[in-house]
């Protein structure tokens, strides 16, 4: 069975330039969250979809955003960079959320640097 | 809200010896799970152990054990006979089982295996 693929590995833009990141999950898995990794703040979650619905959000402003297709592939859309938001963006996805014994499973993540 | 913090941003171990990494955590909660993450240089998030918070009795898994101390809100990831594989960052998470919440992570522990 794939594990969670994220694309690309690697994303170099400029500030005020745009970015959508691509994830798609185990197969059979319908929930996608989203995670920004950087080594000041550590990993802080975005947000989390489940059937094409956003369950949650995290504390990010609105240039973040996602969302989720029929066939549980998973986007999120960061625009107007600013350098802050260099980072390593993980997905991780699960058959659903709040089950007893739901488990994550992360992507190797994409890399953003933002000159 | 929950927070975890990891006291230890490195620690070293010898090939072959035990080491111990620690995390508490903060909630009001009663009813949660708790993970140890790793992270190998490969950036994917692997899962290690995980704990309920119900449970009394310590989790393991081969050479990963914790000590799960509820009243303390302690939680520490023992890992016995270390391998140079072992080398990675490793975060402790909380999620609580109530409600719609995303995993909360600690700042992260990054161990080093010494031949």
């Amino acid at each position: 069975k794939a594990g969670v693929t994220q694309t690309p590995r690697y994303l170099i833009k400029t500030r005020g330039q745009q970015v959508t990141l691509s994830c798609s999950p185990i197969s059979g898995h319908r929930s996608v969250s989203w995670y920004q990794q950087t080594p000041g703040q550590g990993l802080q979650f975005l947000f989390e979809y489940f059937s094409e619905t956003q369950r949650n959000k995290g504390n990010f402003p609105g240039r973040f955003s996602g969302r989720q297709f029929s066939n549980s592939r998973s986007e999120m859309n960061v625009s107007t960079l600013e350098l802050g938001d260099s980072a390593l963006y993980l997905c991780a996805s699960s058959l659903a959320p709040g089950q007893y014994n739901e488990k994550l499973f992360f992507g190797s993540g994409t890399q953003l640097s933002v000159l | 809200a929950q927070t975890v913090t990891q006291s230890q941003p490195e620690m070293s171990v010898q090939e072959a010896e035990t080491v111990t990494l620690s995390c508490t955590y903060d909630t009001s909660e009663s009813d949660y799970y708790l993970f140890w993450y790793k992270q190998p240089p490969s950036r994917q998030m692997i899962l290690v152990i995980r704990q309920e918070a119900y449970k009394q009795q310590n989790a393991t898994e081969n050479r990963f054990s914790v000590n799960f101390q509820k009243a303390a809100k302690s939680f520490s990831l023992k890992i016995s006979d270390s391998q140079l594989g072992d080398a990675a960052m490793y975060f402790c998470a909380y999620r609580s089982r109530t409600g719609n919440t995303p995993l909360v992570f600690g700042k992260g522990t990054r161990l080093s295996v010494i031949a």
